[in-house]
C-alpha cells in the first residue's frame, strides 16, 4: 500500500533553516511528484511546492520563492523539503503528498492536480 | 490566485442525516476541484477528484458535484466517523489552492 512516512518534530530559532523528509514505499517513486503542504496552528491549507520525482523539475509558491528548496533522492524514494530564514509564523504541521504525473501541464511546467496520498505531517516550531 | 471560499464554516447534523456543504470559486476552475476531509490530528485525505469521482476506497455515501464556480460535497447519511473538516481545492489555475474549511460537527 501507498505509504509516505515524514521526518520527526522539529524545533528552530528564528532564522535557522530546518530541512523534512518523505519516505515513500508501495508504488514507483519516479512516476509520481511530490507537493509539500502545510498548515500553521487552528489554520488552513496552504501549498508550498512541487517536485517532480521523475527528472527533479520544481514548481514554488511565490511567497516562498528564494527559502524553499524541494529535492528527492531517488535511490531511497525520499523527497525533501529545506526551508531557511525560518520565522514565527513558518511554525506549523508540514506536508508531503503524492502527485499523480498525469497532472502535470507540460506546455507551462506547472503542477496543476489534487494530492492522493499524504504523509503524517511533521510539526516545525519557531521560537526564540 | 483564484480564492475558494466555503460555507458554512461550522455546519451541525444529527447522524443519519444529509449533510451539504458548499464551495465557490472566485472565477471559473471548470471540474477541476478536489475534496479532503481531516479528522484532529491527522492528515488530509482525498475523497473527490474532478468535481464528482470518488477517490480510492470512499465510500458511496460521499458524492461531488457542481463545475464552473459552484460546487457541493454531500454526505448522504452521516456516520461517526464523517464528523471532521472538509476542505475543497481548485487545481484548475496555478497554484492550486484551498477553501478555508467547513467544519462538520454533531448536532
Amino acid at each position: 500500500q501507498v505509504q509516505l512516512v515524514q521526518s520527526g518534530a522539529e524545533v528552530k530559532k528564528p532564522g535557522a533553516s530546518v530541512k523534512v523528509s518523505c519516505k515513500a514505499s508501495g508504488y514507483t517513486f519516479t512516476s509520481y511528484g511530490i507537493s509539500w503542504v502545510r498548515q500553521a496552528p487552528g489554520q488552513g491549507l496552504e501549498w508550498m511546492g512541487w517536485i517532480s520525482a521523475y527528472n527533479g523539475n520544481t514548481n514554488y509558491a511565490q511567497k516562498l520563492q528564494g527559502r524553499v528548496t524541494m529535492t528527492t533522492d531517488t535511490s531511497t524514494s525520499t523527497a525533501y523539503m529545506e526551508l531557511r530564514s525560518l520565522r514565527s509564523d513558518d511554525t506549523a504541521v508540514y506536508y508531503c503528498a503524492r502527485t499523480p504525473t498525469q497532472y502535470y501541464d507540460i506546455l507551462t511546467g506547472y503542477y496543476k492536480g489534487p494530492f492522493d496520498y499524504w504523509g503524517q505531517g511533521t510539526l516545525v516550531t519557531v521560537s526564540s | 490566485e483564484i480564492v475558494m471560499t466555503q460555507s458554512p464554516a461550522t455546519l451541525s447534523v444529527s447522524p443519519g442525516e444529509r449533510a451539504t456543504l458548499s464551495c465557490r470559486a472566485s472565477q471559473s476552475v471548470s471540474s477541476n476541484l478536489a475534496w479532503y476531509q481531516q479528522k484532529p490530528g491527522q492528515a488530509p485525505r482525498l475523497l473527490i477528484y474532478g468535481a464528482s469521482t470518488r477517490a480510492t476506497g470512499i465510500p458511496a455515501r460521499f458524492s461531488g458535484s457542481g463545475s464552473g464556480t459552484e460546487f457541493t460535497l454531500t454526505i448522504s447519511s452521516l456516520q461517526s466517523e464523517d464528523f471532521a473538516v472538509y476542505y475543497c481545492q481548485q487545481y484548475n489555475n496555478w497554484p492550486g489552492t484551498f477553501g478555508q474549511g467547513t467544519k462538520l460537527e454533531i448536532k
